[in-house]
């Protein structure tokens, strides 16, 4: 079964601070993607990635990095954390058009 | 770009009732859709997925329905339980590798015994 684990599964961080959200999958799949989902909404996609070692922007990549040092790990990493980007990250990772996603990272700036 | 409208936004049903949800997007070239559930404090869970080659699809007291002339998708639970009480959202995409989801608002289900 495919299985996309993510870490850590919350997180408080202070304004300004750094933070780095981690995800592994273990599906071989070349794609992986990090989303947004805010209270009551859907998910926005943050940043993606076809390729080791490679990322592209979604459609909300502002205040984002990602980082893919491997086929099986992507990290959002998000430098100057704001009030705003209190949120839950989703990872996904994908063959061909389905998407498979991680449990979720709840992070909370305070 | 591509734009998905998911209604309603809240359903309440009996259990044993059916209970439909609806998308419609925008983009004609969309052939991918698929169902997603997430229940409380989970990640999004894949119910069902079609190509665009397939009218209807069923599968464990779920039917998918696509209508590519209206460019509407639907959901319908058939026999609902509470167990079935969570957030849906239908997905869209492009059939091609690695193509970017399109989700819909997301429908928020109860399942009153």
């Amino acid at each position: 079964e495919a299985a996309v684990t993510q870490s850590p599964r919350s997180k408080v961080a202070v304004t300004g601070g750094k933070v780095t959200l981690s995800c592994h999958q273990t599906n071989n799949h070349d794609y992986m993607y990090w989303y947004r989902q805010d209270t009551g909404h859907g998910l926005r996609l943050i940043h993606y990635s076809y390729v080791a070692d490679s990322t592209e922007k979604g459609d909300i990549p502002d205040g984002y990095k990602a980082s893919r040092p491997s086929q099986e790990n992507f990290s959002l990493i998000l430098e100057l954390a704001s009030l705003s980007q209190t949120a839950v990250y989703f990872c996904a990772s994908s063959d061909w058009g389905v998407q498979y996603f991680g449990p979720g990272t709840r992070l909370t700036v305070l | 770009g591509e734009q998905v409208e998911q209604r309603p936004p809240h359903l309440s049903v009996r259990e044993g009732d059916s209970a439909i949800i609806i998308c419609t997007y925008t983009d004609s070239a969309t052939a991918y859709f698929s169902w997603y559930k997430q229940e409380a404090g989970a990640g999004l869970q894949l119910l069902m997925s079609v190509l665009s080659n397939v009218d209807r699809k069923e599968e464990q007291g779920l039917t998918v329905l696509l209508n590519k002339k209206d460019k509407r998708l639907s959901l319908n639970l058939t026999a609902a339980h509470p167990g079935d009480s969570a957030v849906y959202f239908c997905a869209v995409s492009y059939n091609n590798a690695g193509a970017k989801l399109t989700f819909g608002g997301g429908t928020r289900l109860t399942v009153r015994p």
